[in-house]
């Protein structure tokens, strides 16, 4: 079946540092892959998606490209603040598999000023 | 913007009780979940719909747990009877396959 597999926290960095997430991926047909995140108390909300290969999705200086050949979807931030402090899921979303949302398990990540 | 609605946002039950959660998705999505949410279990997908017919319920405790769409505005998850281990966040969620999916804010369930 589908599996999302992103490395796993707490990631603990600084204001202004580079923020890296992996997040590598199974699917039986030609998936759609997300990036959700989840701050303290709220639900989760859509960061950014690509639906094919070599897409490049970005939001809120958030950037993730979708590739093919690695099977990967790797989130990254140039320069994270403090209001960056979250937990982040990758997620996909198969048309093989009925457009099921397969979640990894989260990273969360910490920003100290 | 559009909102998926949860209600009710917070519940205590006692064991033995049931427990109805309500999700009204954004109109014209054609594809509801349900999640659940712990610290051990990280997110769970419990059940799902394409235009109000289930498509996968294999998730849930069928012995407990029941999932419905009775119209296109209502999705509701229902738990009887209420265990202690069913304490999560349950989270509803809709959308249109590839565009993405859109979460409600959950309703945090304490059974006691």
């Amino acid at each position: 079946g589908d599996s999302v597999t992103q490395m796993e926290g707490p990631v603990t960095l600084s204001e202004e540092a580079f923020l890296t997430i992996n997040c590598t991926y199974t699917a039986t047909g030609y998936p759609s892959l997300f990036w959700y995140v989840q701050y303290p108390g709220e639900g989760l909300q859509l960061l950014l998606k690509a639906t094919k290969a070599d897409d490049k999705g970005s939001n809120k200086g958030f950037e993730a490209t979708y590739r093919k050949e690695t099977t990967s979807f790797h989130l990254e931030k140039g320069s994270v603040q403090v209001s960056d402090s979250a937990v982040y899921f990758c997620a996909l979303s198969d048309n093989a598999a009925g457009n099921k949302l397969t979640f990894g398990g989260g990273t969360r990540v910490l920003v100290k000023p | 913007d559009a909102r998926v609605t949860q209600t009710p946002r917070d519940k205590v039950t006692e064991m033995g009780q049931e427990v109805t959660m309500r999700c009204q998705p954004i109109l014209g999505h054609n594809t509801v979940f349900w999640y659940r949410q712990t610290m051990m279990q990280g997110l769970e997908l419990l059940a799902y719909f394409r235009n109000r017919a289930p498509l996968d319920d294999s998730g849930m405790p069928k012995d407990r747990f029941s999932a419905e769409m009775p119209d296109a505005t209502l999705a509701t998850l229902k738990i009887q009877p209420s265990e202690p281990r069913d304490s999560a966040v349950y989270f509803c969620a809709s959308g249109q396959s590839n565009y993405g999916y859109t979460f409600g804010s959950g309703t945090r369930l304490t059974v006691v």
